[in-house]
């Protein structure tokens, strides 16, 4: 266990619809970062949160958003949701607002097919 | 030019082998170097990291940065099945707001 809980697991949904993945960071890590990870394009930096502020921002869809509570954990939520969205959503967390020279730590990932 | 080149493979070699495994980045200005190791279905999770250029051993892993050519490689002696996995490299540059990934190489280690 990495200490980054990622829930659900899994989302089968149709297209069109709206989905929310949560996240909560490892205890005493206040940045989570989301990312994307799809067989042909590896693993896609989507925005990143540091201590309920928005930090920095990648290829992140408008038809996405996300939020960082006062708690720490975080949630994307993805709408309008297209097949070419089917992916494997990742959280990471680190203590300070940029990664170190260890990287991040990840959670195990909520595999979403959209249908 | 991608920041991070990472051949997807995937790689299948027979137990014991060495292993081989390469990036190029474009980023001269890159500091720390990491290699992640992805099972499937799990997330990924830090193997090692280097710091400039220079070989850094660990166990069966050896990874090696040759800043000069811009030229990442981790190797894995005496390979077993359970190394069997998705390997990804992180170059990263201090003060970096995020980790840019390579693609990942699949290895699969047959019995």
């Amino acid at each position: 266990d990495s200490g980054v809980t990622q829930t659900p697991k899994h989302l089968i949904t149709a297209t069109g619809q709206r989905v929310t993945l949560r996240c909560s960071p490892r205890s005493g890590d206040l940045s989570v970062y989301w990312y994307q990870q799809s067989l042909d394009q590896g693993l896609q930096f989507l925005i990143q949160y540091y201590n309920g502020e928005e930090r920095a921002k990648g290829n992140i869809l408008e038809r996405f958003s996300a939020q960082q509570f006062p708690d720490l954990h975080s949630e994307l939520n993805l709408s309008s949701l297209e097949l070419g969205d089917s992916a494997l959503y990742f959280c990471a967390s680190s203590v300070g607002g940029t990664p170190t020279h260890y990287g991040y730590t990840f959670g195990s990932g909520t595999r979403l097919t959209v249908v | 030019q991608k920041e991070v080149e990472q051949d997807p493979g995937p790689l299948s070699v027979p137990e014991g082998a060495i292993v081989s495994l390469n990036c190029t980045y474009s980023n001269s200005a890159f500091q720390y170097f990491m290699w992640y190791r992805q099972y499937s279905r799990k997330g990924p999770e830090l193997l090692m990291y280097t710091y400039s250029s220079g070989n850094k051993e660990d166990g069966r892993f050896t990874a090696q940065v040759d800043k000069s050519s811009k030229y990442i490689s981790l190797f894995i002696r005496d390979s077993q099945p359970s190394d069997s996995a998705t390997y990804l490299c992180a170059p990263h540059l201090r003060g970096a707001q995020k980790l840019v990934f390579g693609q990942g190489t699949r290895l699969t280690i047959n019995p």
